[in-house]
């Protein structure tokens, strides 16, 4: 069964750059059924997609975020990364990498997220 | 790009039935029929309920079902049980000028 974990500092200064990184295990990072994405969740607030992205390397931003974000993937490690820069304390949250399925774009596989704080 | 509209909480009492709304656009919900539903229990990942409008995953009870009419999608939960108790997210993708995901704000469910 595919699984997905995410790893990544846990505390980020203002103004610095976050990154994350989501490992894929069970299953190939190779698939053309599947997208790979960030989601967050801020403390006591519901979730926001962030970001989404072909193992090919075509990539979906949320305009809101567009500017500061950057995701990739290194197929060999079968992994795939956010980073988000000029981070504020309004990025604390959540972060979960999920699996989107391409014919019906919804979100079968989570990891069990990681919590990043923003924070001097 | 903008959330999409759901009541921000819903109850009922054991055995009875609720349904949560969620309202968009026609670049989204009624756009399409990709639109899918969470459940989220305090301190987890979300899980996925409801797929493509009304599917459900393996695993997933028959007491939970989903619907469209126009640009509002629905969940129903039927003979509510204590475990239904959870944060539930809709969420469609949205074809404007590139691919988008959106969320809606999220449904407090409480059994009473």
């Amino acid at each position: 069964q595919l699984q997905l974990q995410e790893s990544g500092p846990g505390l980020v200064k203002p103004s610095e750059t976050l990154s994350l990184m989501c490992t894929v295990s069970g299953g190939s990072i190779r698939s053309s059924s599947y997208y790979w994405g960030w989601i967050r969740q801020p403390p006591g607030k519901g979730l926001e997609w962030i970001g989404s992205m072909y193992y090919s390397g075509s990539t979906y931003y949320n305009p809101s975020l567009k500017s500061r974000v950057t995701m990739s993937v290194d197929t060999s490690k079968n992994q795939f990364s956010l980073k988000l820069s000029s981070v504020s304390a309004a990025d604390t949250a959540v972060y979960y990498c999920v699996r989107l399925v391409v014919r019906g774009s919804h979100m079968d596989v989570w990891g069990k997220g990681t919590t990043v704080t923003v924070s001097s | 790009q903008s959330a999409l509209t759901q009541p921000a909480s819903v109850s009922g009492s054991p055995g009875q039935s609720i349904t949560i709304s969620c309202t968009g656009t026609s670049s989204d919900v009624g756009g399409h029929n990709y639109v899918s539903w969470y459940q989220q229990h305090p301190g987890k990942a979300p899980k996925l309920m409801i797929f493509d409008v009304s599917n459900r995953p393996s695993g997933v009870s028959n007491r939970f079902s989903g619907s469209k009419s126009g640009n509002t999608a629905s969940l129903t939960i039927s003979g509510l049980q204590a475990e239904d108790e959870a944060d539930y997210y809709c969420s469609s993708y949205t074809s404007s000028s590139t691919l988008e995901w959106v969320f809606g704000g999220g449904t407090k469910l409480t059994v009473l």
